[in-house]
């Protein structure tokens, strides 16, 4: 069974400093992952994804992910945050194949401060 | 724009009253998904739809049905909601079968249950 972690629940940043938001899963099979970003009240939005080939990932808002598959991680970047940044964060995988079910970590509220 | 729209933003029952959510999509995908997210947690999937094909996911309580009438729309039901059942409730589409689909989510719904 797939398992998506994210070790920490909060992540405070100063504003226009950098920011890695930490994500681990684990799979016996190839899989797909992603990053979603949650404003308050809102549904999910799609940063990223990786589905194949180049583990570095860029995204919307200036974020990127690199895959690690021996270190089975996926973890969130972004060099200069701003206070609009602030959110929850979702990493999220599901496995290759016909399957459309989507497992979330528990998600990172990066806080930022001015 | 195509999007994914929930109807109520927020939505107040009574302990044991049946309550609907509904979704509709102009995105035309053939998926339809509802996960219910509770306060500071994942979203947990419920089930989805794939064109008419109806999938449950394991672990969703009885309490919980759905109905997907055409292509646009999907309803979420709680037949008798308990206060456990008050969440943060997400629909979200994409477009064929596969782990490496997109998901795109509406806004949810705010169940309330008193």
């Amino acid at each position: 069974a797939q398992s998506v972690t994210q070790l920490d629940s909060q992540v405070p940043v100063f504003e226009e400093a950098p920011v890695e938001l930490r994500c681990n899963y684990s799979s016996s099979v190839s899989v797909y992952l992603f990053w979603y970003v949650q404003y308050p009240n809102q549904g999910l939005q799609l940063l990223l994804k990786y589905l194949s080939g180049s583990t570095l990932v860029k995204g919307i808002n200036g974020f990127e992910a690199e895959f690690n598959k021996s270190q089975t991680s996926f973890h969130l970047r972004k060099p200069s945050v701003h206070i609009s940044d602030t959110a929850e964060y979702f990493c999220a995988v599901s496995e290759s194949g016909a399957t459309n079910k989507l497992i979330f970590g528990t998600g990172t509220l990066l806080a930022v401060q001015p | 724009d195509a999007m994914v729209i929930q109807n109520p933003r927020y939505q107040v029952t009574q302990f044991g009253k049946p309550v609907t959510l509904s979704c509709s999509q102009t995105l035309n995908h053939n998926v339809m998904y509802w996960y219910q997210q509770k306060s500071s947690q994942a979203p947990k999937l419920l089930f989805h739809y794939y064109d008419k094909d109806f999938n449950n996911e394991a672990d969703t309580p009885d309490n919980f049905q759905s109905r997907r009438p055409n292509t646009s729309f999907c309803f979420l039901d709680i037949r008798s909601p308990g206060l456990g059942d008050a969440a943060m409730y997400l629909c979200a589409t994409s477009s064929g079968a596969g782990g490496s689909r997109e998901q795109y989510f509406g806004p949810g719904t705010r169940l309330t249950v008193t």
